[in-house]
């Protein structure tokens, strides 16, 4: 059963960059999966943000493009979520998950990630 | 404002059937592509509920059903019962410049 923790600072200061990496285990990587980011800011919804093929094909929310970068480490079993010059706006919880053609069908338990000076 | 629009809310009595709608358009759910729901439980991650339409994975009760025609796709819950208080959310695909999409979420309250 693939298993995924997210891991990364709690807290980030306006206008720098958030990153938060995935860790998966109980599966391969490079399996044919899409890795990918969903947020959700407190009592909202979800919002998907990025998506990483293990080949390293790339696919971002256009709402979300220019701030956003999604990468692959095969070798640490790992994937990455960069969102740069962040607001109080990007606060929220964020899921690492992994698709099974066009749905996710394995989620982390989500970090909280606060935007604050 | 999401891709995907959800009812804000819906309720029912234990026993009773709810639906929840989810309406796309023509370059999502009407595109062909599939829908799929999600169930999270308060404080909880999303859990996969119903995927390609009309599919449970293992596990999901018998008593969680989806359809999808043309642009709109339901879920279904019959003999609600209280641990089904939840949100309920869909999601489809838009291609792959738009990604993958969801809708605001339904809350389900049991009475």
């Amino acid at each position: 059963q693939l298993q995924l923790q997210e891991s990364g600072p709690g807290l980030v200061k306006p206008s720098e960059t958030l990153s938060l990496t995935c860790t998966v285990s109980g599966g391969s990587i490079s399996s044919s999966y899409y890795w990918g980011w969903i947020r959700q800011p407190p009592g909202e919804g979800l919002e998907w943000i990025a998506n990483i093929y293990h080949s390293g094909n790339t696919y971002y929310n256009p709402s979300l493009r220019s701030r956003v970068t999604i990468s692959v480490d095969t070798s640490k079993k790992q994937f990455s979520l960069n969102l740069t010059s962040v607001t109080a706006a990007d606060t929220a919880i964020y899921y690492c998950a992994s698709t099974v053609g066009s749905y996710y069908a394995y989620w982390g338990r989500g970090t909280l990630v606060t935007v604050s000076s | 404002q999401s891709v995907l629009t959800q009812p804000p809310s819906v309720s029912g009595a234990p026993g009773q059937r709810v639906t929840i709608s989810c309406t796309g358009s023509s370059s999502n759910t009407g595109a062909g592509y599939d829908v799929h729901w999600y169930q999270q439980l308060p404080g909880t991650a999303p859990k996969l509920l119903i995927y390609g339409n009309n599919n449970r994975p293992s596990g999901v009760p018998d008593r969680f059903s989806g359809s999808k025609s043309g642009t709109s796709a339901s879920l279904a819950i019959t003999g609600l019962q209280a641990e089904d208080e939840a949100d309920y959310y869909c999601q489809s695909y838009a291609g792959s410049l738009s990604g993958w999409v969801f809708g605001g979420g339904t809350k389900l309250t049991v009475l």
